[in-house]
């Protein structure tokens, strides 16, 4: 399997902040990274598919760069809506696998 | 309106089984590669396991090998997912997801969710 590490595992931050989570893959997986938001009692929600294309309907200030093994996920002004937790998933080997999960909350 | 909907979830004591079922209404089913993940309560998500758009290529994640099997019925816009010998471990909310094919192949992300079916595996 494919280890995904997202750092920071939790982290505070306030409305109009600019926000970045990053995924490591324990090695190279191309481009073939997607980052999903889930909020508490909801299924996970699609924002950026192949490391940096934007899903519709997914608010531009939604970003997503890199690829190999480092990627990021950025959100440029955080809205009140955007406090919830953030998974990044690799789907270039068969067996596909999630980061650990990064908690967005309120400073 | 595209969506999945889960069933068969409840409680049922370590070593026994369930069959999960999953409908989908509204979009070209035989198209798609669906898959199930999983979701322990507080804890992340978890991959568990694909099937091809034809019910031809199946994998699954080392947690669960040998031990869940998924399957379909395209006619009934149906997937499925038996497990047997099932461990406390194994409690989970579990949703089955859709991995569309595009004008440029798979998409290789899930791009519709069910809203999940709680399974609980305790004595």
């Amino acid at each position: 399997d494919i280890q995904m590490t997202q750092s920071p595992s939790s982290l505070s931050a306030s409305v109009g902040d600019r926000v970045t989570i990053t995924c490591r893959a324990r090695q190279s997986i191309s481009s073939a990274l997607n980052w999903y938001q889930q909020k508490p009692g909801n299924a996970p929600k699609l924002l950026i598919y192949a490391a940096s294309r934007l899903q519709s309907g997914v608010p531009s200030r939604f970003s997503g760069s890199g690829s190999g093994t480092d990627f990021t996920l950025t959100i440029t002004s955080l809205q009140p809506e955007d406090f919830a937790t953030y998974y990044c998933q690799q789907s270039y080997s068969t067996l596909w696998t999630f980061g650990q999960g990064t908690k967005v909350e309120v400073k | 309106q595209e969506q999945l909907v889960e069933s068969g979830g409840g409680v049922v004591q370590p070593g026994g089984s369930l069959r999960l079922s999953c409908a989908a209404s509204d979009f070209t089913f035989s198209t798609s590669a669906l898959h199930w993940v999983r979701q322990a309560p507080g804890k992340g998500l978890e991959w568990v396991t694909l099937i091809s758009y034809d019910g031809n290529d199946k994998y699954y994640a080392d947690s669960v090998r040998g031990r869940f099997t998924i399957s379909r019925d395209n006619p009934k816009k149906t997937v499925y997912l038996q497990m047997n010998s099932l461990r406390p471990e194994d409690t989970a909310v579990y949703y089955c997801a859709r991995d569309p094919i595009t004008s440029y192949g798979p998409l290789d992300a899930f791009d519709i969710w069910g809203q999940g079916t709680m399974v609980t595996v305790s004595s």
